[in-house]
């Protein structure tokens, strides 16, 4: 199975300040097509997670221009611009190269200081 | 409006048999993948499993915790998706979500249901 790594496992950030997620995989999420697959989901507290990112760097509908992802290979980052109250919640990386299983990173908790 | 709707969670015992539903609607359900993933109380998400729709030949898929315990179904003409859970153990609790991925396209898990607690406990 391919193994996500994320990290920092928690972070605290200022509104209005930058925030950034690292997500490692295990293995190349890269295939022979060039397609890369992996996503980011936000779970807001109480909610269902919401999908944000797909395919590395594509935001989903609705979803702010203040997010945005980036990498290749194994590497990857989520990075929020301006970070705002609702952005509070979980935030989890993604693999589907390997199905199956689709397997998740641990989680991000982002709280606003 | 894509709406995803678990139904059938509850308290078991050990060694017990759950079924839950899937209800959708808003959208073409014949065309979507459908996913099970479930979240322990405080911990992370993990998936279940999955079945694609007819053209796939209603392909599953289980990660290897359920794998013989859990069967998961569909009845496109009840635009539904069923989770057969066997054999359960008190690892199996948590809340399960269902998820759709709309096949050929790029955005798996788009949208979710706000998924139905299982607990299994003597």
């Amino acid at each position: 199975d391919i193994v996500m790594t994320q990290t920092p496992l928690s972070l605290s950030v200022t509104p209005g300040q930058p925030a950034s997620i690292s997500c490692k995989s295990s293995q190349s999420l890269l295939d022979s097509y060039g397609r890369t697959y992996l996503y980011w989901y936000l779970q807001k507290p109480g909610q269902s997670p919401q999908l944000l990112i797909y395919e590395v760097s594509n935001r989903f509908s609705g979803v702010p221009d203040r997010f945005s992802g980036s990498g290749s290979g194994t590497d990857f980052t989520l990075k929020i611009s301006r970070v705002e109250a609702e952005d509070v919640g979980v935030y989890y990386c993604m693999q589907s190269m390997q199905l199956p299983p689709i397997t998740f990173g641990q989680g991000t908790r982002l709280e606003i200081k | 409006e894509v709406q995803l709707v678990e139904s059938g969670g509850g308290l078991v015992q050990p060694g017990g048999s759950l079924k839950l539903s899937c209800a959708a609607s808003g959208f073409t359900f014949s065309g979507s993948a459908i996913h099970w993933v479930r979240q322990a109380s405080g911990k992370g998400l993990e998936w279940v499993g999955r079945i694609r729709d007819k053209p796939n030949n209603y392909a599953t898929a289980y990660a290897a915790s359920v794998r013989g315990r859990f069967t998961i179904s569909r009845d496109d003409s009840k635009n539904t998706a069923y989770l057969q859970m066997n054999s359960l153990n008190t690892d199996d609790t948590a809340v399960y979500f269902c998820s759709r991925w709309v096949t050929d396209t790029p955005t798996p898990l788009d949208y979710w249901g706000q998924g139905t607690l299982v607990t299994v406990s003597s």
